[in-house]
């Protein structure tokens, strides 16, 4: 059974493109994050959810756009692709927003062309 | 503003011998200190982490972290390295003391090569 889970695994698009990366966890947590992993393997957060708010919304371009439709989800949506986009995205949750550890899916890596 | 540094980009150590993956932190406060493994092509895995108490924290596969107030650091260890320890490893800090976010500053991971 696989904990958190993310569709694509790959993602291969186009400049320009719209596309949209899926995240679900089965392990009951409240809280969901979003990262990035560039491609000397540094790992900076983009956003996170806590109960389906919105609680860390880093300096992101806004042509990405998180939505949490229930705590078990978080989705991340990406206009207008750019090559700088190219990376690994990982989704992760955790039991709370304290100082619990955080459990990741295993990536998306999305490719721009 | 929280940060962590992991001095070396890369420890090679053979097989059998002990193993030790540096990490130091800057806080204002009290640390929340956490290390992760990434294997290949995956995700990162929880290793252990440091919250209050002992300052020697034991965590999953053997590995062991040593939290050192004055010297500001963080070092993971492990006594006998195999060469399934082969990764990369991320040490983090959790950004403000207290509040409702649970941000993690990654440092920039250093690899961990073990030789047969």
């Amino acid at each position: 059974d696989t904990a958190v889970s993310q569709t694509p695994k790959y993602l291969v698009t186009q400049m320009g493109n719209d596309k949209s990366i899926k995240c679900e966890q089965n392990l009951g947590h409240d809280t969901m994050y979003w990262y990035k992993q560039d491609s000397k393997k540094f790992l900076k957060i983009m956003f996170s959810y806590n109960n389906k708010e919105l609680i860390i919304n880093e300096t992101v371009p806004n042509r990405f756009s998180p939505k949490s439709p229930d705590k078990a989800h978080l989705n991340l949506h990406i206009n207008s692709l750019e090559l700088g986009d190219s990376a690994v995205y990982f989704c992760a949750s955790s039991p709370n927003a304290g100082v619990a550890e955080q459990f990741f899916g295993p990536g998306t890596r999305l490719t721009v062309l | 503003a929280q940060s962590v540094a992991q001095p070396e980009d890369q420890v090679n150590v053979a097989e059998g011998n002990p193993l030790t993956v540096k990490c130091t932190y800057s806080v204002s406060g009290n640390p929340y200190l956490f290390w992760y493994v990434q294997y290949p092509n995956r995700g990162l895995q929880f290793l252990l982490k440091y919250i209050t108490g002992d300052n020697l924290v034991k965590g999953s596969y053997g590995f062991e972290a040593e939290f050192n107030k004055s010297q500001t650091s963080f070092h993971l260890k492990k006594p006998s390295a195999l060469v399934s320890d082969s990764a990369l490893y991320f040490c983090a800090v959790r950004e403000g003391y207290g509040g409702a976010t649970n941000k993690l500053i990654f440092g920039t991971g250093t690899l961990l090569a073990v030789q047969p």
